[in-house]
């Protein structure tokens, strides 16, 4: 097993620009869940799925989009890239919300 | 929603000595309380849980306990050792509803040896 597996490792992205980042998991995990993490602020949720065709939005949901076509995807969407989205996003995947979460390895984003 | 407070935001033990890290909620219907460890420059990874069902649990070195009357749980670390060094997040959610699990700031855990 793969796990979660997230791309790109890294990407620098100038304002305004858009990009996607791509999580997927091979354990027929229901619920997924992208993460943001700063410096002295913990992991701040962006959205979560709890199943494939079901999104919602979590506490820092402004400028990104999601959508779970699969079970096994699960896609971030930056709009309009600004440096305040500068940040080390996680995707993870779990059973249900109160089970062990895992992670992917992180994506370390830079906006100019 | 839930919000979770951790303190401290960092902690300096010497090796062997015993770390203790705080967290408190704010919604009392919160029944699951996870703790991640977070090394430098990797994935945070779970090292143990707790359910609001019992007050204590224990792994080898690392427990954690629970009070659900005041609303805070703690995880307790003996006889740390250098590789103990990490980032500790504790989260909180609720089994019923909520469907999103709250983190807490993160404690940096500094094991001298």
């Amino acid at each position: 097993n793969a796990g979660v597996t997230q791309t790109p490792k890294f990407q620098v992205l100038k304002t305004g620009q858009s990009m996607t980042l791509q999580c997927a998991q091979d354990m027929n995990h229901e619920y997924m869940s992208w993460y943001r993490q700063d410096p002295g602020m913990g992991l701040r949720l962006i959205h979560y799925s709890v199943g494939a065709g079901i999104t919602d939005q979590g506490e820092v949901p402004n400028g990104y989009n999601v959508s779970r076509s699969t079970t096994e995807d699960f896609p971030l969407r930056l709009l309009s890239a600004a440096p305040s989205q500068t940040s080390v996003y996680f995707c993870a995947s779990s059973t249900t919300w109160y089970d062990e979460q895992f992670f992917g390895p992180g994506t370390r984003l830079t906006v100019l | 929603g839930e919000n979770v407070e951790q303190h401290p935001s960092t902690l300096s033990v010497q090796e062997g000595d015993s770390a203790v890290i705080k967290c408190t909620y704010s919604d009392s219907a919160s029944n699951y309380f996870p703790w991640y460890k977070q090394e430098l420059g990797k994935r945070p990874q779970l090292i143990i849980d707790i359910r609001s069902n019992v007050g204590e649990k224990k792994d080898q070195r690392i427990a954690v306990t629970l009070n659900k009357t005041a609303k805070h749980f703690s995880l307790h670390i003996t006889e740390t050792q250098p590789e103990d060094s990490a980032v500790y997040f504790c989260a909180a959610t609720y089994s019923g509803g909520y469907q999103k699990v709250t983190f807490g700031t993160g404690t940096k855990l500094q094991v001298i040896p």
